[in-house]
């Protein structure tokens, strides 16, 4: 199967600092997105992205799909940033079914 | 709109016995699927639901089944737990493919 690794897998940062994560995957995907996951546990859609560059306030996504991979900026973070951060994407002939990277684990500290 | 629901939201059960679990959509989300989050294992792909059929599902053993109903409803069942059925179940509904709505999760532990 498809190969997805996520970097940095932990990341600390103080409030106010900038951030960039990272999704590489080894194939073709389609319908690439990310995930935020509350401490609570809820996962929250942020971006689909499949290509191209996507902005949302503080947060914006780009993804170069012919050298496979996506990233997700954070700028300015604040507490409320905290949290595990996913991408995840269809596989080709598996349109209803996501898979999800392992995760970047943010802490964002005052 | 009112989100994903999903219920209950914590339950603990003993090794042997079976378990329900529900999942209600968005309104106008034909698609319901299944995710299995564990320490170990990451987010894992269980099944998905659509009009009633499944469409496609995981590597997981037949204990775990589920369903979904006309108004778009699904259940999931899991039969003999094992402890290592402790996880946190989520549940996603979607219109089409570029946005997954997902519920709180139910946290299930096994004794």
């Amino acid at each position: 199967g498809i190969q997805v690794e996520q970097s940095p897998p932990d990341l600390i940062l103080q409030e106010g600092a900038n951030s960039t994560l990272r999704c590489n995957f080894s194939d073709s995907v389609n319908n690439l997105q990310w995930f935020h996951q509350n401490p609570w546990g809820q996962l929250i859609n942020l971006f689909y992205i499949p290509s191209g560059t996507k902005q949302n306030g503080r947060l914006s996504a780009t993804t170069v799909a012919t050298e496979r991979y996506s990233l997700l900026y954070i700028s300015s973070s604040q507490t409320t940033d905290s949290g595990v951060y996913f991408c995840a994407f269809h596989s080709t002939g598996t349109a209803s079914k996501l898979t999800f990277g392992t995760g970047t684990r943010l802490q964002v500290t005052l | 709109k009112a989100g994903v629901t999903q219920t209950p939201r914590y339950l603990i059960k003993t090794r042997g016995q079976q378990v329900t679990l529900s999942c209600s959509p968005i309104s106008g989300h034909r698609s319901v699927s299944w995710y299995q989050q564990t320490p170990g294992q990451g987010l894992q792909f269980l099944f998905e639901y659509f009009s009633e059929t499944q469409r496609n599902k995981g590597n997981f053993p037949g204990r775990f089944s589920g369903r979904q109903f006309s108004n778009s409803r699904s259940e999931m069942n899991v039969s003999t737990l094992e402890l290592g059925d402790s996880a946190l179940y989520l549940c996603a509904s979607s219109f089409d493919m570029s946005g997954y709505t997902f519920g709180s999760g139910t946290r299930l532990t096994v004794v």
